[in-house]
């Protein structure tokens, strides 16, 4: 079953702390992108990964690093969180010119 | 810079009626077009997508989009809706390079009421 799985579903971490989300893909897909969703906002591309160690900066990459060290995984890391960081977070992947495959979301909330 | 608009931020139908969500874009070229389903606590599901050819596509659970490249709009359709397809439907268009990922919408809330 194609899928992309993303941990943990809801994470609750104080100001300042460091934050790492995490995105598997189980269909060798090249690219992956990372995604935070606000109301009123809409989706916003923060990263893009087009394959191992090849990260590209996406719209609003600010405060955001991110890691793929292994095709299927892609990380998404917060140093020292900011509650305007509080958000939903999506990771999608996609292969030439497939569809766009998107995961469940990481619900974060920065206190 | 592409962008994508949807004018209506929530609409509200009852059961059996029928469904138009409108959505129009800004591109330089060729769209490639797509409209995702958004069911509460979940992630974005594929409802259809738009490359070439035929300007009405046919997507899952009935909905169906028309391409009108005149008027830059994309917009979603159903002919009878059921409390089912309450949930938020995004507009997306693809940038130029196709690994850049999607530009989306804000999103329209789709109410369906008994």
């Amino acid at each position: 079953d194609m899928k992309v799985t993303q941990m943990p579903r809801y994470l609750i971490k104080r100001m300042g702390e460091n934050v790492l989300l995490e995105c598997g893909q189980d269909m060798s897909h090249e690219t992956m992108y990372w995604y935070r969703q606000d109301p009123g906002l809409g989706l916003q591309l923060i990263y893009i990964s087009y394959d191992v160690d090849s990260n590209s900066e996406g719209d609003i990459p600010k405060g955001y690093r991110v890691s793929r060290k292994k095709r299927e995984h892609f990380s998404l890391i917060l140093d020292s969180a900011k509650t305007n960081q509080t958000s939903v977070y999506f990771c999608a992947s996609s292969q030439g010119n497939s569809d766009y495959t998107f995961g469940s979301g990481t619900r974060l909330l920065v206190i | 810079a592409q962008s994508v608009t949807q004018p209506d931020a929530r609409v509200t139908v009852s059961e059996g009626a029928s469904l138009q969500l409108r959505c129009k874009y800004s591109y330089s070229g060729t769209p490639y077009l797509f409209w995702y389903v958004q069911y509460p606590r979940q992630g974005l599901q594929l409802l259809l997508k738009y490359y070439s050819g035929d300007p009405v596509v046919q997507g899952v659970n009935g909905f169906e989009a028309e391409f009108i490249k005149s008027n830059s709009s994309f917009h979603l359709r159903k002919a009878s809706v059921h409390w089912s397809d309450s949930a938020v439907y995004f507009c997306a268009v693809r940038k130029n390079n196709y690994a850049q990922g999607l530009t989306f919408g804000l999103g329209t809330r789709v109410s369906v009421f008994p």
